[in-house]
């Protein structure tokens, strides 16, 4: 059975660069069929995407982090890792990594989807 | 940028049917998918591609669509079924992921 589990610090002090990896276990991250990616949650507000990764290590980012984001891909540790620079409070969160399905039809073409989630990591911006 | 539109709560009794819509812009030309998260816990996937349900997620929880319009439903509501549900979609080159902003279910 997949699972993923996010590591890193908990605290990161403002303008620094936050840091996460995401193990995948149960299953290899080279697989064509899907992409990893990232997404956080403020404390008590919604979901918002981050970024994604493909084996092969094309991304896509949320252009309203593009700036300071960054991910990366290990296949041979069959891990990603999350970087997200100069901090600020607003980037405190609960960070999820998660799979997402990539399918494709003739209705809609690509889609994407996130079928397995990690149990998330808090992480904290403070001085 | 592209936004889905969800109402902020929902409230039902025990039994009864709860839906949940999420409204956007592409819906009428892209899947949208639901996901359940409980207190403290992951988001878990609850449908995809409008309206599949993954499995060992409960008969009780449909998906349909609508034009612009998706609706998650949830008939015979049982107590654990309250949670926040959050609609996903992705914008039209499928490269950026957005999420509804949530709806809170309440079981009276």
């Amino acid at each position: 059975q997949l699972q993923l589990q996010e590591s890193g610090p908990g605290l990161v002090k403002p303008s620094e660069t936050l840091s996460l990896t995401c193990s995948v276990s149960g299953g290899s991250i080279s697989s064509s069929s899907y992409y990893w990616g990232w997404i956080r949650q403020p404390p008590g507000k919604g979901l918002e995407w981050i970024g994604s990764i493909y084996y092969s290590g094309s991304t896509y980012y949320n252009p309203s982090l593009k700036s300071r984001v960054t991910i990366s891909v290990d296949t041979s540790w069959n891990q990603f890792s999350l970087n997200l620079r100069s901090v600020t409070a607003a980037d405190t969160a609960v960070y999820y990594c998660a799979r997402h399905v990539r399918g494709y039809d003739l209705t809609y073409g690509y889609y994407y989807y996130m079928d397995v989630w990690g149990k998330g990591t808090t992480v904290a911006v403070s001085s | 940028s592209y936004e889905l539109t969800q109402p902020p709560s929902v409230s039902v009794s025990p039994g009864q049917t709860a839906r949940i819509t999420c409204s956007g812009d592409a819906l009428a030309e892209l899947y949208a998918y639901w996901y359940q998260q409980k207190p403290g816990q992951a988001p878990v996937l609850v449908m995809y591609k409008d309206t599949e349900r993954p499995s060992g997620i409960p008969e009780r929880f449909s998906g349909s669509s609508s034009g612009t319009t998706v609706t998650l439903t949830i008939r015979g509501v049982q107590a654990e079924d309250e949670a926040d549900y959050y609609c996903q979609s992705t914008d039209r080159s499928a490269t950026y992921h957005v999420f509804g902003a949530g709806t809170k279910v309440t079981v009276l």
